[in-house]
This record gives C-alpha cells, sequence and structure tokens, in this order.
C-alpha cells in the first residue's frame, strides 16, 4: 500500500471551531488531493497541490483551506466548521514522475461537526 | 451536468453472473480514464486504468469509447466478494493530474 497517512482518522468538534486535518506521504508523489465523501454525492473534489506551495481549487472550496509547506504534507483547515462540513475526508496522492498516473487513498478522516 | 455520471444502482446479481456498468464524461480533452472499486467505509482502490484499446484483468474488463465520450467496466463470473461500489474516475482536461470520479456504482452478488 502506498504510504500515506491521515490524522485524526476522527474527529468530533464543535461549530465554529477551526480544524485542521492532516495528509502525510511517504512516497515523494508530487500531487496531493484532498475528498470530502458524502452520501448520494461520491468524491468531491476540495482543493488539490501541484508542487509544494502550489495549490488550486476544486469543485467544493468554499470554507476550506490547504496548505502545502514540504511535499510530504498537505493540510485541510476548516476556518469555522459548520455542520454542512460533516462528512468522510479524503487525501490522496499521485504523480510519481510519469503523466497521468493513478491517485493512491489514505484511510480517511470521519469528522462530526456538532 | 455533471463532469462524470454513473449509473447509482444498486445493481443485485446472483453469484456467476455477468455484470456491466457504464459510465460517461463531459470534457473531450480527458485524457486518463480509471475504475476504483470502494467497500463500505473504506477508502478507494484502483481496480483498473482504462486503455484506448481496451484491456481485461481476470474477469474484469474495461473499454474505452472517446467518441460517445463513455468507460465501461465488465464483471464476468461475479463473485460474492465482488460486492462493493465501483467509481468511474476521469482526469480533468484541462490540468491531467486533476481526477473527477463519478458518484459510484454499488454491486451486490448474491448467492
Amino acid at each position: 500500500d502506498a504510504g500515506i497517512t491521515q490524522s485524526p482518522r476522527h474527529k468530533v468538534t464543535e461549530t465554529g471551531t477551526p480544524v485542521t486535518l492532516r495528509c502525510h506521504q511517504t512516497e515523494n508523489h508530487r500531487y496531493m488531493y484532498w475528498y470530502r465523501q458524502d452520501p448520494g454525492h461520491g468524491l468531491r473534489l476540495i482543493h488539490y497541490s501541484y508542487g509544494v506551495k502550489d495549490t488550486d481549487k476544486g469543485e467544493v472550496s468554499d470554507g476550506y483551506s490547504v496548505s502545502r509547506s514540504k511535499t510530504e504534507d498537505f493540510l485541510l483547515t476548516l476556518e469555522s466548521a459548520t455542520s454542512s462540513q460533516t462528512s468522510v475526508y479524503f487525501c490522496a496522492i499521485s504523480g510519481d514522475g510519469h503523466d497521468y498516473t493513478e491517485a493512491f487513498f489514505g484511510q480517511g478522516t470521519r469528522l462530526t461537526v456538532v | 451536468r455533471k463532469e462524470v455520471e454513473q449509473d447509482p444502482g444498486p445493481f443485485n446479481v446472483p453469484e456467476g453472473a455477468t455484470v456491466a456498468f457504464n459510465c460517461t464524461y463531459s470534457n473531450s480533452a480527458s485524457q486518463s480514464f480509471f475504475w476504483y472499486r470502494q467497500d463500505c467505509r473504506k477508502e478507494p482502490k484502483l481496480l483498473m486504468s482504462v486503455y484506448s484499446s481496451g484491456n481485461e484483468d481476470g474477469r474484469f474488463t474495461a473499454q474505452l469509447n472517446r467518441a460517445s465520450q463513455y468507460i465501461s467496466l465488465l464483471i464476468r463470473d461475479s463473485k460474492l466478494s465482488d460486492s462493493a461500489t465501483y467509481l468511474c474516475v476521469v482526469n480533468g482536461g484541462d490540468s491531467s493530474y486533476k481526477l473527477i470520479f463519478g458518484s459510484g456504482t454499488r454491486l451486490l452478488v448474491r448467492p
């Protein structure tokens, strides 16, 4: 399995609090992604990164920010958590030096905002 | 219109059946295509890449039709262990590394 670790794996937080999820990889892959998965919507791209300090928005980026200060870490921050952000969050990596490679996923973070 | 569309199912089939899933995509510039499998409460895992000429891996066959912009997955001789959600994945045509997922098709294989 690809070396991807997400932390925390589970979190319950209160509305209005900031939350940061961490994705750590040991594969030196260039591209990293954050997705959220909700019933009936499948996986939706929040933000992605194509290099250190290079990030871009996905289709559901409102209310989220990201940072990538080094190749191995990609952080997702909810500035002020809302109940609509209760979801399962997956980090993924791709790009082992070839174009058009598949993505490998972390085990997911289950976030509940109460 | 969603960029990648799949029939959500569920497809409920007996063991040994052949089942086919289709997926359509909207961006004609897309160049990478994959099928992923996701078990309940687990992360998605790559099942197979989809090549222009079509490709087969054991009981699984994937086809790509660029003209009609659809991808298919055929599973022969279904096993109980094939029960899962199958996700169609396409790269965004404007950036090759942006992967777009369909909502998934759920397969239930019964004894």
